[in-house]
């Protein structure tokens, strides 16, 4: 069984530009959770999606949205990218939503903003 | 507020000497947990997890963990380790309030030849 992927690997963007990362869950997996992973905060949840919609969200400014198809596949923006911004993003799979589904990550996608 | 927390943020170990890496969790209620590895170049991978039942779990490549409600920890060990276990391990959690993963801030393991 394939598992997580994600496009791009990587990514060097500007200040003020905008950025779509995509991810495809594993097969049957209905829930796509978002992580940013930075040297200095670490792993940081930024949202979940379940069956097209967002069940939960991380304390993150409003300029990173998401969003989930109704193959499950999803996609995270980051709009007028500061340079903080730069950081690994995973996304993880799971079956279902909720605290007892192991989630499946996959190999993240490397932003650098300049 | 939930946390994770990670007290050992680098250790060096040579080839066969044991390995333990502490992990606290401060949440109320029921709590899950798990330990996540992070080889060089390579994706976050389970460990083990713990859910409920016997506090002691044991996970892959010889991995184990305890969970001590009373000392709020689930520290991971392994009695021998090799080479190949260089890598980050993260501690994380999950409770009926925080879905979640809140992930602690990892331990880098470097395991000398």
């Amino acid at each position: 069984k394939a598992g997580v992927t994600q496009t791009p690997r990587y990514l060097i963007k500007t200040r003020g530009q905008q950025v779509t990362l995509s991810c495809s869950p594993i097969s049957g997996h209905r829930s796509v959770s978002w992580y940013q992973q930075t040297p200095g905060q670490g792993l940081q949840f930024l949202f979940e999606y379940f069956s097209e919609t967002q069940r939960n969200k991380g304390n993150f400014p409003g300029r990173f949205s998401g969003r989930q198809f109704s193959n499950s596949r999803s996609e995270m923006n980051v709009s007028t990218l500061e340079l903080g911004d730069s950081a690994l993003y995973l996304c993880a799979s799971s079956l279902t939503s909720g605290t007892y589904n192991e989630q499946f990550f996959g190999p993240g996608t490397r932003l650098t903003v300049l | 507020a939930q946390s994770v927390s990670q007290h050992n943020h680098h250790v060096i170990l040579s080839e066969a000497a044991s390995l333990e890496l502490g992990c606290n969790y401060s949440y109320g209620g029921t709590v899950n947990l798990f330990w996540y590895v992070q080889y060089p170049g390579q994706h976050l991978q389970l460990l083990l997890k713990y859910f409920s039942g016997d506090p002691l779990v044991k996970g892959i490549k010889g991995f184990e963990a305890e969970f001590i409600k009373s000392k709020f920890s689930f520290n991971l060990r392994k009695p021998s380790v090799q080479w190949s276990d260089t890598a980050e391990y993260f501690c994380a959690a999950t409770s009926g309030s925080a879905r979640q993963l809140t992930f602690g801030s990892g331990t880098q393991l470097t395991v000398l030849p």
